[in-house]
């Protein structure tokens, strides 16, 4: 079967750096997104991996290696409003999107 | 007006009740979704809707009745649920291209929190 597997919470201070990961078993493979969810409010997309190697945007940064079926997602100098739930989603070779469980990021000051 | 927009945000019905969740996008997309996101679980997609076409059902019980009378609109017809369906309902929508239905990113919506008695 597929199946996406992330952690389901993680915990960091204000300020400092997180890296959120994403395994992944899938029937092919054509890209990899990150989105994120704030409590009770819409999913929003965050990025999209289909080359391996590092995509940068601002504060946040995913990774890809698809021989080793690994993604994470990197959030630098943290704010209280990075509070929020991370879902990761693979297109597998159906053009289907396979969604992982969600980590759950605490943000402390 | 927001991107996706869902209506009713919190919805309460018994077993026996029939009631709609309803779901507009002002993006232009031609494709739309409804997912069920349950607590630590995966997205679960129900359906999906192309140029007002169901593509896909993912085996979801006849209780669940989608509808969708233009690229704009889409709806959930609710009835006879059971308390298990009790969970949050997302709509979404994306631009696709080509007979591979490549999608680009989902737009969702800010979801309509359903409990059933």
């Amino acid at each position: 079967g597929q199946n996406i597997d992330q952690p389901t919470e993680m915990t960091a201070t204000e300020g400092a750096i997180v890296q959120i990961n994403c395994t992944y078993q899938t029937s092919g493979f054509n890209g990899l997104f990150w989105y994120q969810q704030h409590a009770g409010e819409a999913p929003t997309f965050l990025s999209y991996n289909v080359l391996d190697g590092l995509e940068e945007k601002g504060r946040f940064s995913s990774f890809l290696s698809r021989s080793k079926g690994y993604s994470y997602l990197l959030l630098k100098e943290l704010q209280m409003k990075d509070s929020a739930s991370y879902l990761c989603a693979v297109r597998d070779s159906n053009y289907q999107l396979i969604w992982g469980a969600g980590t759950k990021l605490i943000i402390k000051p | 007006e927001t991107g996706v927009t869902q209506t009713p945000r919190h919805l309460v019905m018994g077993m026996t009740n029939k009631k709609s969740l309803k779901c507009e996008q002002h993006l232009g997309h031609n494709a739309m979704y409804w997912y069920k996101q349950s607590a630590k679980k995966p997205l679960e997609l129900m359906f999906v809707y192309s140029l007002e076409e169901r593509v896909e059902n993912n085996s979801v019980p006849s209780r669940f009745s989608p509808e969708c009378p233009n690229s704009s609109h889409l709806f959930l017809h609710l009835h006879t649920l059971q308390p298990e369906d009790s969970a949050l309902y997302l709509c979404a929508s994306s631009q696709v291209e080509g007979d591979t239905f490549v999608t680009g990113e989902l737009f969702f919506g800010e979801g309509s929190r359903l409990t059933v008695l």
